[in-house]
């Protein structure tokens, strides 16, 4: 079935470290990624997205780029910052009946950046 | 604008007994959605509601009840809470649940069932 692949956390980091949060699904179709982040007490908010093979998605200084050959969606970002604590999920969405969207989530990982 | 809220934060059960999680949105958002996450699982959909009046199971309803009277609220029901629905409970809406349109989320609910 549909799956996504997150590696496993925590992932501890100095400030100003390179980050890569690896992401690989399984879908049937032609999905769209995600990456939503989770800060501490809050809810989950989209980051990026990319909709088909070879976007790529960035904002607030993170990327990642949709590989169709590999099936992944990678996250990156070259300086992390303290204030990039949180936990990060990747997520596909694919229709379903009705022409809705589901989205299939990963297990997160948790990002810790010390000073 | 407060968004997605979510009420209660934290809850302690006692098995067979029955609540409410409340959510509420203030975006006029017509797709409406509940998500369970568990322990190294990814979050797993409920139940979702494309309007008021309408709702459909999602992967995992089995437990839950839920209705729709409203555009703005979207309470999920456990009739008899099972220790196998602790979990953290989110619950998330976008305006049409169609295309790429971003889907915002509560705080969550932490439900510990003894």
């Amino acid at each position: 079935g549909d799956s996504v692949t997150q590696m496993e956390g925590p992932v501890t980091l100095s400030e100003e470290a390179f980050l890569t949060i690896n992401c690989t699904y399984t879908a049937t179709g032609y999905p769209s990624l995600f990456w939503y982040v989770q800060y501490p007490g809050e809810g989950l908010q989209l980051l990026l997205k990319a909709t088909k093979a070879d976007d790529k998605g960035s904002n607030k200084g993170f990327e990642a780029t949709y590989r169709k050959e590999t099936t992944s969606f990678h996250l990156e970002k070259g300086s992390v910052q303290v204030s990039d604590s949180a936990v990060y999920f990747c997520a596909l969405a694919l229709m379903f009946s009705g022409g809705y969207n589901k989205l299939i989530f990963g297990a997160g990982t948790r990002l810790a950046v010390h000073p | 604008n407060a968004g997605v809220t979510q009420t209660p934060k934290f809850q302690v059960l006692k098995t067979g007994q029955s609540m409410t999680l409340q959510c509420a949105q203030d975006m006029n958002h017509e797709y409406m959605s509940w998500y369970r996450q568990d322990p190294g699982m990814g979050l797993r959909l409920i139940h979702y509601s494309v309007g008021a009046g309408i709702t459909d199971q999602g992967e995992v309803p089995n437990g839950y009840n839920v209705s729709r009277s409203t555009t703005e609220d979207f309470p999920l029901r456990l009739l008899s809470a099972a220790p196998s629905q602790t979990s953290v409970y989110f619950c998330a809406s976008s305006y049409s649940g169609r295309g790429l349109e971003t889907q915002y989320f509560g705080p969550g609910t932490r439900l510990l069932v003894l």
